[in-house]
């Protein structure tokens, strides 16, 4: 099982450009999540999903939309980047049981020029 | 809103000795969790404390949860470099079934 991934691992925008950031989940589980690291700040949830076609809005959602097509899909948008959503973000997924442990994927760090 | 704290958030100190990282939080939440994060990669689940008084241990860590104190306790023995990272805690927001996390404490074990 490869668990959580996500692509791209590295991305580079100018202010104003528009990307969609893949993750992808190979265990089944019903919850994904978004969220976003910033130095000194934790992490942050932007938004979730509690099952295929479901989306929900976390604790910074603007700026960011995001859709889950397919179960094992979960995918954030940026539609016009601004320097401000400059970070590391983890996506992450988790069964629908009491346990509730999220599973990270390896990251994507972007910057906004 | 959950609102849950960590301290220290920078922690230095030497192989061998002992020393407990603190996660505080705001309003019920009957589960914690705790992660570790080496530099520049991911987050790594280390324990899940369902219920009050769950102790949890693995090698050289130890989680607790007092849900009455609203407190998590993270205990490191005998310290060893390889234990150098940063360890976030996190509880959940009830019926929703979201994580809030901590700041994160910063660990450094010198030799």
């Amino acid at each position: 099982n490869a668990g959580v991934t996500q692509t791209p691992k590295f991305r580079v925008l100018k202010t104003g450009q528009s990307m969609t950031l893949l993750c992808a989940q190979d265990m089944n589980h019903e919850y994904m999540y978004w969220y976003r690291q910033d130095p000194g700040m934790g992490l942050r949830l932007i938004h979730y999903s509690v099952g295929e076609g479901t989306t929900a809005k976390g604790e910074v959602p603007d700026g960011y939309n995001v859709s889950r097509l397919k179960k094992q899909n979960f995918l954030l948008g940026l539609e016009s980047a601004a320097p401000s959503q400059t970070s590391v973000y983890f996506c992450a997924s988790s069964s629908s049981g009491r346990r509730n442990e999220q599973f990270f994927g390896p990251g994507t760090r972007l910057t906004v020029l | 809103e959950l609102k849950v704290e960590q301290n220290p958030l920078f922690l230095s100190m030497q192989e061998g000795k002992n020393y407990t990282i603190y996660c505080n939080y705001s309003t019920t939440s009957d589960r914690l969790y705790w992660y570790r994060q080496d530099p520049g990669k991911s987050l790594e689940s280390l324990f899940v404390l369902l219920s009050n008084g769950a102790v949890k241990q693995e090698g050289r860590l130890m989680a607790s949860l007092d849900t009455k104190a609203r407190l998590s306790t993270l205990h490191i023995t005998a310290a060893v470099h390889d234990l150098s990272a940063t360890y976030f805690c996190a509880g959940i927001i009830q019926g929703a079934q979201k994580l809030v996390f901590g700041q994160g404490t910063r660990l450094t074990i010198n030799p």
